[in-house]
Parts: C-alpha cells; sequence; structure tokens
C-alpha cells in the first residue's frame, strides 16, 4: 500500500529554520498538503498544492516537492510553532496522511 | 467563516453503528465544496474516510468502503457519517472538514476542520 513517511520528531532553535520532510513514490505526481496540530486541537491548513500557503498563514511556512519527497520549512521558528506536523496527499483510492512529526523547539 | 461542528455519541458497542452529524454553519453544504470525515487513532494516526458532494456523490476509503456511508442534508445544512459493524480498531476522534479540493483529482485539501468528537467503542 501506498505510504507516506515522515520523521517522528524534529528539533530547532529558536529563530532557526525547521524542516519537516515527507517520503512517498508518488510526490511530485500528486500535489501534498501540510497540516499543524497543536495540542488539544484539530488540525490546521498550513501548506497546500505542494507549496501554496491558505489566508492567515504567516509567511515563514513554505513548501516543496520534488520527486518522491515533500519539504515543510519554517523559517525564524517560534515557540508557537511546536505541534504535530502531517503531510498529506492521494493515492490511487484515497486520501492518505503521514504518520506525522513532532516539532520541538528548544 | 465556515464553522463545522461534530455531534453524536461517544460510547457505540462492538458490532454496533456508529453515527456522528456534522453542522455546517457560516456556508453551505451546497457551495462549490466537497464535505469530509476524517478520523484520528489514540496513536494520533490520521485516516480519511470519505467525503460528499452537496448533490449526493461520495467517494470512500476503499479500506472503509464496504462499512461507510456518508450523506448529505441541504435542509438542515448537515453531513452525516454511518459506519457499521465497529470494533475497537474504530475507536477514534472523528473530524468532519471542507475540502477545498477534490479528493479524487487528487487535489484534495482540508480547511477548516471541526472541534472532533471522540467515539469509543466499547461493551
Amino acid at each position: 500500500s501506498y505510504e507516506l513517511t515522515q520523521p517522528p520528531s524534529v528539533t530547532v532553535s529558536p529563530g532557526q529554520t525547521a524542516k519537516i520532510t515527507c517520503s512517498g513514490d508518488k510526490l511530485g505526481h500528486f500535489y501534498a498538503s501540510w497540516y499543524q496540530q497543536r495540542p488539544g486541537q484539530s488540525p490546521v491548513l498550513v501548506i497546500f498544492q505542494d507549496n501554496k500557503r491558505p489566508s492567515g498563514i504567516p509567511e515563514r511556512f513554505s513548501g516543496s516537492a520534488s520527486q518522491g519527497t515533500a519539504t515543510l520549512a519554517i523559517s525564524g521558528t517560534q515557540t508557537m510553532d511546536e505541534a504535530d506536523y502531517y503531510c498529506q496527499a492521494w493515492d490511487s483510492g484515497a486520501v492518505i496522511f503521514g504518520g506525522g512529526t513532532r516539532l520541538a523547539v528548544l | 467563516q465556515v464553522k463545522l461542528q461534530e455531534s453524536g455519541p461517544g460510547l457505540v458497542k462492538p458490532s454496533g453503528t456508529l453515527s456522528l452529524t456534522c453542522a455546517v454553519s457560516g456556508g453551505s453544504v451546497s457551495s462549490e465544496d466537497w464535505w469530509s470525515w476524517v478520523r484520528q487513532s489514540p496513536g494520533k494516526r490520521l485516516e480519511w474516510i470519505g467525503e460528499i458532494y452537496h448533490s449526493g456523490s461520495a467517494s470512500y476509503n476503499p479500506s472503509l468502503k464496504s462499512r461507510v456511508t456518508i450523506s448529505v442534508d441541504r435542509s438542515k445544512s448537515q453531513i452525516s457519517l454511518n459506519l457499521t459493524s465497529v470494533t475497537a480498531a474504530d475507536t477514534a476522534v472523528y473530524y468532519c472538514a471542507r475540502d477545498l479540493g477534490i479528493a479524487v483529482a487528487g487535489t484534495a485539501r482540508f480547511d477548516p476542520w471541526g472541534q472532533g468528537t471522540l467515539v469509543t467503542v466499547s461493551s
């Protein structure tokens, strides 16, 4: 079955750039979206169609994709960016999500 | 601003049917959007269940298709989910979300999400 693979955790220092990867055979062919989920809250869309930001999402969030990999980058990381991040794409038959990455800002 | 609110029983017995409703406010279920159900297991994994258009056209996750029905009630501005023959593996937080793309076209993107409702399958 088609899977999206993310690192379980990423740690970054405040003000630095965090990068979270998502690996999957069909990334680059199908669009990737990214969601932020803070503890106790619902997911929030932060990137769609590989590199587009929804209205209201800070410019420090950006996305990119190439064959087999999608990447979420957060520049100038702040403590408020601590959260779980999930990638999402399409397989032949279903929307699928990555397992999630816990971002720690320390 | 579209808001979504899930509701339904928090406890369902094994082999029973899970039934949830999602109330849509601040927008119309008859818009050019699709309306999805997504669940999140206790281990935090997200799983897409399926989605529906206001015409009634629906698409489902193949892994759940035999047990799932999603419907729309335009008069009540509600989306509903029925999941039959539930087991403990169906215990999860269930979210409804608006899809600003189209799942079967590979352009799905979910925004916003409801607050979610926890459903536990247990006797």
